[in-house]
């Protein structure tokens, strides 16, 4: 069985703060994605990062994927509160013939002005 | 706006009931996923359709069960629903190129329809 596990949980900080979420797996992925979730709203995508050791920018978003393809950060510079939401990491994984996300528990962001 | 639509928002229903969920796709997009998201937890993959048939299952048993079709709209299907069934469902549409890719295709999330069992 696939897992990936998040961390932390939760993150209250205030505007300007940096913070990094982790996303950990003891499996391999082809490619990694980030997503965010506002309440009442499906998960959009953020980024995907398919090479081991790739890093992504985002205007103040950096995410990397690990050189072996099982774990994946996601860093925030000076959060700001419309950056408050829940952030979500998916394995993609290829088997069968068609592409399966595994998600994680995701990170609920709180950033207070 | 991602242009996938769900349909009802909420619904409220009792254990052994079933229930029909929808959703609309973007336009031209061959394969539509159902996930299920619980309070507090990411979504869950039940299963994808790719040009009206079943290509792939989660870990979810066969009262779980869907419909795909040809105008770009799909149904989930759950019967003898249970406690546990409540929760937040997702379907996301994507085009897949190739079946024979690891590249993934972009999915697009619609806004998920609340389902709660009493």
């Amino acid at each position: 069985t696939q897992l990936l596990e998040q961390s932390p949980q939760f993150l209250s900080i205030q505007e300007g703060e940096n913070l990094t979420v982790y996303c950990n797996s003891s499996s391999v992925f082809s490619s990694l994605q980030w997503y965010r979730q506002e309440p009442g709203e499906g998960p959009v995508l953020l980024v995907t990062v398919v090479t081991g050791g790739e890093v992504k920018k985002l205007k103040r978003l950096t995410f990397q994927f690990g050189d072996a393809r099982k774990d994946s950060s996601l860093h925030i510079t000076a959060a700001q509160p419309g950056d408050t939401g829940l952030y979500l990491c998916a394995g993609v994984v290829f088997s069968g013939g068609y592409n399966k996300l595994i998600f994680g528990a995701g990170t609920r962001l709180a950033v207070h002005p | 706006e991602t242009g996938v639509t769900q349909s009802p928002t909420h619904l409220i229903k009792t254990r052994g009931q079933q229930v029909t969920l929808r959703c609309s796709s973007q336009s031209g997009h061959n394969t539509v996923s159902w996930y299920q998201q619980a309070l507090g937890q990411g979504p869950q993959f039940i299963f994808q359709y790719y040009r009206e048939e079943e290509n792939g299952r989660g870990n979810f048993p066969p009262r779980f069960s869907g419909l795909q079709f040809p105008n770009y709209s799909s149904e989930l299907n759950v019967n003898a629903l249970e406690l546990d069934d409540s929760a937040l469902y997702l379907c996301a549409s994507s085009l897949a190129r190739a079946l024979t890719s690891g590249s993934p295709d972009t999915q697009y999330f619609g806004p998920g329809t609340r389902l709660t069992v009493l």
